[in-house]
């Protein structure tokens, strides 16, 4: 599985959009990027994810770069409940479950 | 549906006590699996489960044993603790059918090894 780096932290305005970034450089074409979130010690929840087209669900909106090393996980209108870690993994499709979690973001969103 | 459910959610054991941490889901989901958190890191993958009667190591296995008798319950057994494992535990499951599967996650066991 390829290697994601993250900020280890972001602050965001409540009702502003908050982009957290992923570089993901040893990609392979295979390889999804998706996103969990993990609001203090719950289990991770999951985002969203995509393979090369920018995706948008009820949550949020992904952003892959054409040469699909990096991507932006994008809330539009952060608020105070959207505060957690955020986690960047890339995941081969037939690779089962197995998530690689490396240390993610940490976004702290302020009134 | 009640999702994944962990019990129990807090435990203390001593150094040597053996213990099984208890995960059922009820999505009938094929795969299974454990993840560890320590304080301030991301979650690592024990043991996971592809169905009943198929099991297979992680990253961090040692330790740690699994079985998967049923397609509803994932128990992980912890031999001979020791304070190494204290940690947060995490149980997720998720179906291999269709096109991605997002996996579910339990609210977790807090296990203190004294």
């Amino acid at each position: 599985d390829a290697k994601t780096t993250q900020p280890p932290s972001m602050d965001c305005a409540e009702g502003r959009a908050a982009n957290l970034p992923c570089n993901h450089s040893t990609i392979s074409g295979n390889e999804y990027v998706y996103w969990y979130r993990q609001i203090h010690s719950q289990g991770p929840q999951y985002i969203i994810h995509g393979l090369k087209n920018n995706e948008t669900n009820e949550m949020a909106s992904l952003i892959i770069t054409e040469d699909r090393k990096s991507s932006t996980l994008i809330l539009p209108h952060a608020t105070l409940r959207d505060t957690a870690v955020y986690y960047c993994i890339v995941k081969g499709y037939n690779q089962g479950g197995k998530l690689i979690f490396g240390q993610g973001t940490e976004l702290s969103v302020k009134p | 549906n009640a999702g994944v459910t962990q019990t129990p959610k807090f435990q203390v054991l001593k150094t040597g006590q053996s213990m099984t941490l208890q995960c059922a889901q009820d999505m009938n989901h094929e795969y299974m699996s454990w993840y560890r958190q320590d304080p301030g890191m991301g979650l690592r993958l024990i043991h996971y489960s592809v169905g009943a009667g198929i099991t297979d190591q992680g990253e961090v296995p040692n330790g740690y044993n699994v079985s998967r008798s049923t397609t509803e319950d994932f128990p992980l057994r912890l031999l001979s603790a020791a304070p190494s494992q204290t940690s947060v535990y995490f149980c997720a499951s998720h179906t291999i059918q269709g096109s991605y599967n997002e996996q579910f996650f339990g609210p977790g066991t807090r296990l203190t090894v004294l």
